[in-house]
């Protein structure tokens, strides 16, 4: 069974405009860690955040925000104020328990950002 | 700044051949990890090490093997490629104290034909 869907295959907008990116996990344990990884079209995975299953609160970093609500098992992200640089594929992860270091992955989000 | 190099970027070989993707860290990192990327399907994960010379099974191994000699370098092995994995692979490591934040390498893009 998928651990990480990422309903939207692709997203396309024009500069400027805000973009969500939906990530839904399932998962039993109560430790969790999820993640955000941006790929470029250079195609190396750069780290975005990790946020663990006890934080709750949302982060902002610079135009970009994360919303993580585990009573909708969500941890979705919002880009502000897009920009053609921030076209690339998105993948939200999940890794479980305390001492696991393996990650699920979701499909991955293309986002396109047209000037 | 960690690097995580991936010895070929774009790789074409025939079906039947032996393979070898090769992976190197410069961070000292315990972790290291092969996936695969497919359009739709995100990274699988196929093996991956915790240390020198140990290994564990991914999701996908069937028609894998890897090789950790060094802790630097992990090499991922197509025994007899075949035309289902053409594919792109990529490496990834983590540092122990920080095991689930990965780190990845630019990616080879494999065509077996």
């Amino acid at each position: 069974a998928q651990k990480v869907t990422q309903a939207q295959t692709e997203i396309s907008v024009v500069e400027k405009e805000d973009v969500t990116l939906d990530c839904v996990y399932e998962t039993r344990d109560t430790t969790y860690y999820l993640f955000w990884y941006k790929q470029p079209p250079s195609g190396e995975l750069v780290f975005l955040i990790r946020r663990n299953s006890f934080d709750e609160q949302n982060e902002i970093s610079g135009r970009y925000s994360w919303n993580f609500q585990k009573s909708t098992s969500s941890f979705n992200f919002t880009i502000t104020a897009s920009q053609v640089v921030d076209s690339a594929v998105y993948f939200c992860a999940l890794s479980e328990g305390a001492g696991d270091y393996k990650l699920s992955f979701g499909a991955g989000t293309t986002v396109t950002v047209r000037a | 700044d960690v690097k995580v190099t991936q010895s070929s970027r774009y790789l074409v070989k025939r079906t039947g051949e032996k393979v070898f993707l090769e992976c190197v860290q410069d961070m000292d990192h315990e972790n290291m990890f092969w996936y695969r990327q497919d359009p739709g399907l995100g990274l699988r994960l196929i093996y991956f090490s915790y240390d020198v010379k140990m290994k564990e099974k991914g999701d996908i191994p069937e028609g894998y093997s890897v090789s950790r000699e060094k802790k630097e370098r992990f090499s991922l092995i197509l025994e007899s490629a075949s035309t289902n994995q053409t594919s792109m692979y990529l490496c990834a490591s983590s540092l122990l104290a920080t095991k689930n934040i990965q780190y990845f390498g630019a990616g080879t893009r494999l065509s077996v034909l």
